[in-house]
């Protein structure tokens, strides 16, 4: 499969425990935050997005966290099943839309789920 | 609805040769985003057409090119490769330009040697 990367954060889970994936964003100007998935020979696949003017939204078994002040989002998979491993990358926008759109990717996070 | 088309999926070059890489958007998507994806600096922007143009572009060299065809389908154009240029170039595509929801193919994965 597609290697992302020799030497990305790792998280190891047990399955039916929960996951939480942590990323640092730099922009204090961004206004829009998103978290994919990417499987292994697989593109990034969305999972969930919050606006700068929230601080969590909930989607199906996962949660989004993004603590403003200290610049930090983070990703919690509830009841983690061995489908969910895969890497996850945050993304960030410095606008929601208009001209300047670029999203700028942390680096991953490797889940492993164990059965 | 059929997904995000790139072709060819695997591709193999040598130093000094071109590359042009083909991505279909989701039918009736307007906006095509390219991404290159390396393990040593993750994926980054390389640029976002809409409409035929090309609205905005990331830090790379102006080797890197696309273009973008009236049936919104975009091809990126690679000259005189590197060997750094080995990646996973990534297209993705939405309904507008800056869209929240951008829908990604699998990719190709381009060797120079």
């Amino acid at each position: 499969g597609e290697s992302v990367g020799l030497h990305l954060p790792t998280l190891s889970v047990q399955e039916g425990d929960n996951s939480i994936i942590n990323c640092a964003y730099s922009n204090s100007a961004s206004d829009y935050f998103i978290w994919y998935k990417q499987e292994s020979g697989k593109g990034p696949q969305f999972i969930i997005d919050i606006r700068s003017n929230m601080d969590k939204r909930q989607g199906q078994r996962v949660t989004v966290l993004l603590n403003k002040t200290v610049k930090h989002l983070s990703l919690q998979i509830a009841a983690t099943q061995p489908g969910d491993s895969a890497v996850y990358f945050c993304a960030e926008n410095p606008h929601s839309g208009g001209s300047n759109y670029k999203l700028t990717f942390g680096k991953g996070t490797l889940l492993t789920v164990n059965p | 609805k059929a997904g995000v088309t790139q072709t060819p999926r695997y591709l193999i070059k040598t130093r000094g040769q071109q590359v042009t890489l083909s991505c279909s958007p989701i039918s009736g998507h307007r906006s095509v985003s390219w991404y290159q994806q390396t393990p040593g600096q993750g994926l980054q922007f390389l640029f976002e057409y809409f409409s035929e143009t090309q609205r905005n572009k990331g830090n790379f060299p102006g080797r890197f090119s696309g273009r973008q065809f009236s049936n919104s389908r975009s091809e990126m154009n690679v000259s005189t490769l590197e060997l750094g240029d080995s990646a996973l170039y990534l297209c993705a595509s939405s309904l507008d330009p800056g869209g929240r929801e951008q829908y990604f193919g699998p990719g190709t994965r381009l060797t120079v040697t």
